[in-house]
């Protein structure tokens, strides 16, 4: 089946302007999850939700950022004012479960976002 | 922040030889994880080990886990030039995966 997708592949965005990031998670799957990824990094956690509630938002580092799960499947990662920091990849995933459980996240390609 | 760290950073082999690659975490774990990424995009789940397992097994890779040193090893044996990645090993921490920094592995045809 169709795996987790994210659109777009990449952004092109100045400083100060807002930006939305898309996740379409696999089919079925209640949990999700956003991280991001600078260069030469691993990636860093930054929300999870379960359904459609934000269950953990502890990695959100400032109120610039938010993201929201209306129905339980797609996810929008939002940034208002964007700064040159918040350049990185941006990858969102997906488990059946979630819960703390030890069922696999399986991630989108992710958004490239770069702010000039 | 990033907790754990994984060595070497970069790693360059000849195709067929064995690649080794270390993670160390510092809080206590119910399992721990091992991703691939290609391209700086998407990461692949490769294996996962749980913390009563000392040793796992999938096709051409071997993970070995010592809690007690609150390290972690993967083992590539007969890699190919499709192995070139970066590897990243991650610890279950609540729901979030808490990522290493990775190892870049080339492997040279």
């Amino acid at each position: 089946g169709a795996g987790v997708s994210q659109t777009p592949s990449n952004k092109v965005t100045e400083k100060g302007k807002y930006v939305e990031l898309r996740c379409d998670p696999i089919s079925g799957h209640t949990a999700l999850y956003w991280y991001r990824q600078s260069l030469g990094q691993g990636p860093e956690f930054l929300i999870y939700f379960q359904g459609t509630g934000a269950a953990d938002d502890s990695g959100l580092p400032n109120d610039r950022f938010f993201a929201v799960r209306p129905e339980g499947s797609v996810s929008t990662l939002k940034i208002q004012r964007t700064e040159r920091g918040d350049s990185a990849v941006y990858l969102c995933a997906s488990s059946l479960i979630g819960l703390g459980g030890s069922d696999t996240q399986y991630f989108g390609p992710g958004t490239r976002l770069t702010v000039l | 922040s990033q907790q754990g760290e994984e060595d070497p950073q970069a790693l360059s082999i000849q195709e067929g030889e064995n690649a080794t690659m270390n993670c160390s975490y510092k809080t206590s774990i119910n399992n721990l994880q091992w991703y691939r990424q290609n391209s700086g995009r998407g990461l692949v789940h490769l294996i996962l080990i749980r913390s009563n397992e000392r040793e796992k097994h999938s096709g051409r890779l071997r993970v070995t886990l010592d809690t007690s040193k609150k390290s972690s090893s993967l083992l590539i044996t007969a890699s190919r030039a499709a192995d070139t990645a970066s590897y990243f090993c991650a610890n279950r921490d609540g729901n979030k995966l808490v990522f290493g920094a990775g190892t870049i592995l080339r492997v040279k045809s």
